[in-house]
């Protein structure tokens, strides 16, 4: 059964660069699946961030590409999310999930809580 | 861009009553439409995949349908468990998008 973990600062100053990691227990983040980031804003919906398959691939959100950077890790087995010049607009909890595209997002994180402040 | 747009809103049933919940996409052909619930304070959970196939554990109260642009959620025999919110959400165009969800309050 594969768990999903995220880890990484609860508070980041503004036009700081956030960054996030997920560990992946239970199975390989090298295996044939796509790992997706997420965020929420408090009360607000989902909004997706991007993608990374096990072997490297990336999409990403339009809105968010320019700020954005997903990776895989193999060695650690897990994969990360940066987002440069972080501001306000961007506290939330950010999520990972695996992604099986047809299947939904079937697992995810607990959730990591970012806050954007001085 | 494609859109999904849930409706309605928020929503107030008795237990044991039947919700039927709607999510539209503004453009044709919506791909890999899947549904969520979210209670406070957790992840969201996958209920519906590819617009109707019930994810491992889901109850057969959930059931998915529908095709082209519109799709619907319906959960019959609603229990106090149910009150939560829920999203859609569509596999196009490379991306994941979101609709705005439903709050079911039971």
């Amino acid at each position: 059964q594969v768990q999903l973990q995220e880890s990484g600062p609860g508070l980041v100053k503004p036009s700081e660069t956030l960054s996030l990691t997920c560990e992946v227990s239970g199975g390989s983040v090298s295996s044939n699946n796509w790992w997706s980031w997420l965020r929420q804003a408090p009360g607000k919906g989902l909004e997706w961030i991007g993608e990374v398959h096990g072997e490297g691939s990336t999409n990403y959100n339009p809105s968010l590409r320019s700020r954005v950077t997903i990776s895989v890790d193999e060695s650690k087995n897990q994969f990360s999310l940066k987002v440069t010049s972080m501001t306000a607009a961007d506290t939330a909890i950010y999520y990972c999930a695996r992604d099986l595209w047809a299947g939904g997002l079937d697992v995810w994180g607990q959730g990591s809580t970012v806050t954007v402040s001085s | 861009e494609s859109e999904l747009t849930q409706s309605p809103a928020s929503l107030s049933l008795a237990p044991g009553e039947r919700a039927t919940l709607s999510c539209r996409a503004s453009q044709t052909a919506a791909a890999f439409l899947a549904w969520y619930q979210q209670k406070p304070g957790l992840p969201p959970r996958l209920l519906i995949s590819d617009t109707s196939h019930r994810a491992a554990d889901i109850p057969d109260r959930f059931n998915g349908s529908g095709s082209g642009t519109d799709f619907t959620l319906t959960i019959s025999g609603l229990e106090p468990d149910d009150s939560a919110v829920y999203f859609c959400q569509q596999r196009i165009n490379w991306r994941d998008t979101f609709g705005q969800g439903t709050k079911l309050e039971i």
